[in-house]
C-alpha cells in the first residue's frame, strides 16, 4: 500500500524569502508520479509541479522546484521568492498506476 | 483555462433530496475519473475511481448505494448523492486523467450543504 506524509500542518514565511514544504512517501512500486497542488480558500486544486520516479533531474516550474531524493523517499517543494498570493494549502500527492493519494496538507502563510 | 468543468459549484437542499454533480473534461478524453470528498481543514479522500463504460471502484467505507457514480462517456462522469442527509454535507471534487498525460486535472469542486 502506498502512503504519503506531510508533517508540517502550518508554515510561515516572510514575503520574498524561500520556503520548503516537506513530503515523504512510501511505495513498493518502482513506477510512480509525485505531484504538488495548491488549494486556495476558494477550493480549487491548482497543479504546481510533477516529478516522475524515473526522472533524473529535479522538476522546476518557475518559482517552484521539487527536491526529489529517491533514496530517502522525499519530494519536498521549494517555493522561491514567496509572494502574498502563495498563502494557501499545499498538498503533496503520489500516483501509482491508476490510484492517486494525497498527504494531509500544509497551510502556508506568507507574511508581508 | 479550465480543462475540467464541475457543476454545480454550490448546492443547498433539504434532507432526503438526491443531488447530482457533473464532471466534464473539456479538451481531452478522460480514461479515468476520480471523485474525492474533503472535510474542512482536511485532505482529499478518494471516494471512487471510474473508468468509461465500466462500474466504479469504491474505496472501503464508501457506500455504493449512497454515492452513485456514472461514467457514461470519455468526457462526462456524474456523482449522485442519494437521499442526502446533513452528514453528507461536504466539499466534493472530481478529477480527470488521460493515461499517459500529465497532470491529473481537477474540477473546481462542489460545496454541498444539506439542511
Amino acid at each position: 500500500a502506498q502512503k504519503i506524509t506531510q508533517t508540517q500542518p502550518g508554515m510561515f514565511v516572510q514575503e520574498k524569502e524561500a520556503v520548503t514544504l516537506d513530503c515523504t512517501y512510501d511505495t513498493s512500486d518502482p513506477s510512480y508520479g509525485l505531484f504538488w497542488y495548491k488549494q486556495p480558500s476558494s477550493g480549487e486544486m491548482i497543479f504546481l509541479i510533477y516529478q516522475g520516479s524515473y526522472d533524473q533531474q529535479n522538476a522546476t516550474e518557475g518559482r517552484y522546484s521539487l527536491n526529489f531524493q529517491k533514496a530517502r523517499k522525499s519530494a519536498n517543494l521549494v517555493i522561491s521568492a514567496s509572494q502574498l498570493g502563495d498563502s494557501a494549502m499545499y498538498f503533496c500527492a503520489m500516483r501509482v498506476n491508476n490510484d492517486m493519494r494525497f498527504g494531509a496538507g500544509t497551510r502556508l502563510t506568507v507574511k508581508p | 483555462g479550465a480543462v475540467v468543468s464541475q457543476h454545480p459549484s454550490w448546492v443547498i437542499c433539504k434532507s432526503g433530496t438526491s443531488v447530482k454533480i457533473e464532471c466534464r473534461s473539456l479538451d481531452f478524453q478522460a480514461t479515468t475519473m476520480f471523485w474525492y470528498r474533503q472535510f474542512p481543514k482536511q485532505s482529499l479522500m478518494l471516494m471512487a475511481t471510474s473508468n468509461e463504460g465500466s462500474k466504479a471502484t469504491y474505496e472501503q467505507g464508501v457506500e455504493k448505494d449512497k454515492f452513485l457514480i456514472n461514467h457514461a462517456s470519455l468526457t462526462l462522469s456524474t456523482l449522485t448523492v442519494t437521499s442526502a442527509h446533513p452528514e453528507d454535507s461536504s466539499f466534493y471534487i472530481c478529477s480527470a486523467w488521460d493515461r499517459g498525460r500529465q497532470p491529473q486535472h481537477f474540477g473546481d469542486g462542489t460545496r454541498l450543504s444539506i439542511l
